[in-house]
């Protein structure tokens, strides 16, 4: 079946722009995660949701971002008033329900901020 | 503070040799670990898992160890080759079973015809 998708691949903005990144998870998946990545880094945890509602969102640097995911599967990650240090990689990743359930992660979504 | 340290330097083999990658932690309490592989561009692929009462997991050329006490996991790849070069991350639950993975900065792995 179809794994992770996240659209778009890449994307280049100006400092101060509203971005939106999209995640579409492995459907039946309940656990959607964010995370992002800069270049020789391990990801870093940003929000995960159970269902609708964020479980967790520790990881959110700032009130600049947020992320939603109002039906259960779609979500959306949203940078406002971006900065150059938001250039990175944005992960998104789905698994079934229980911690130790496979992670599923997609390509990503490359941010450039100039 | 907490720390999940994986060696930042590449490691270089001939092919046909076992490669060994190290993960070591401080001050988490893991209730499971976890390894991935991710290459150029690509998202993580998760690989194998093994839990704080387990000693050591197999999966076909692959094999992980956990020691707890030593706060620290190996990974090991027999009879490597050239499509194995890859970047391996490890990660860890923050404690107890938690739904969020902490993860390494992942070791660089090439491996030589």
């Amino acid at each position: 079946g179809a794994g992770v998708s996240q659209t778009p691949s890449n994307k280049v903005t100006e400092k101060g722009k509203y971005v939106e990144l999209r995640c579409d998870p492995i459907s039946g998946h309940t656990a959607l995660y964010w995370y992002r990545q800069s270049l020789g880094q391990g990801p870093e945890f940003l929000i995960y949701f159970q269902g609708t509602g964020a479980a967790d969102d520790s990881g959110l640097p700032n009130d600049r971002f947020f992320a939603v995911r109002p039906e259960g599967s779609v979500s959306t990650l949203k940078i406002q008033r971006t900065e150059r240090g938001d250039s990175a990689v944005y992960l998104c990743a789905s698994r079934q329900t229980g911690p130790t359930d496979t992670q599923y992660f997609g390509p990503g979504t490359r941010l450039t901020v100039l | 503070s907490q720390k999940i340290e994986q060696n930042s330097e590449a490691l270089n083999i001939q092919e046909g040799k076992t490669a060994t990658l190290t993960c070591n932690y401080t001050n988490y309490s893991p209730a499971y670990l976890q390894w991935y592989r991710q290459d150029p561009g690509r998202g993580p692929v998760f690989l194998l898992l093994i839990r704080e009462n387990e000693k050591e997991k197999r999966k076909e050329r692959l094999k992980v160890t956990f020691d707890t006490t030593l706060k620290q996991s190996l990974f090991h790849i027999t009879a490597s080759q050239p499509a194995d070069s890859a970047t391996y991350l490890c990660a860890l639950d923050a404690s107890g079973g938690s739904y969020i993975p902490t993860f390494g900065r992942g070791t660089s792995l090439i491996v030589h015809p």
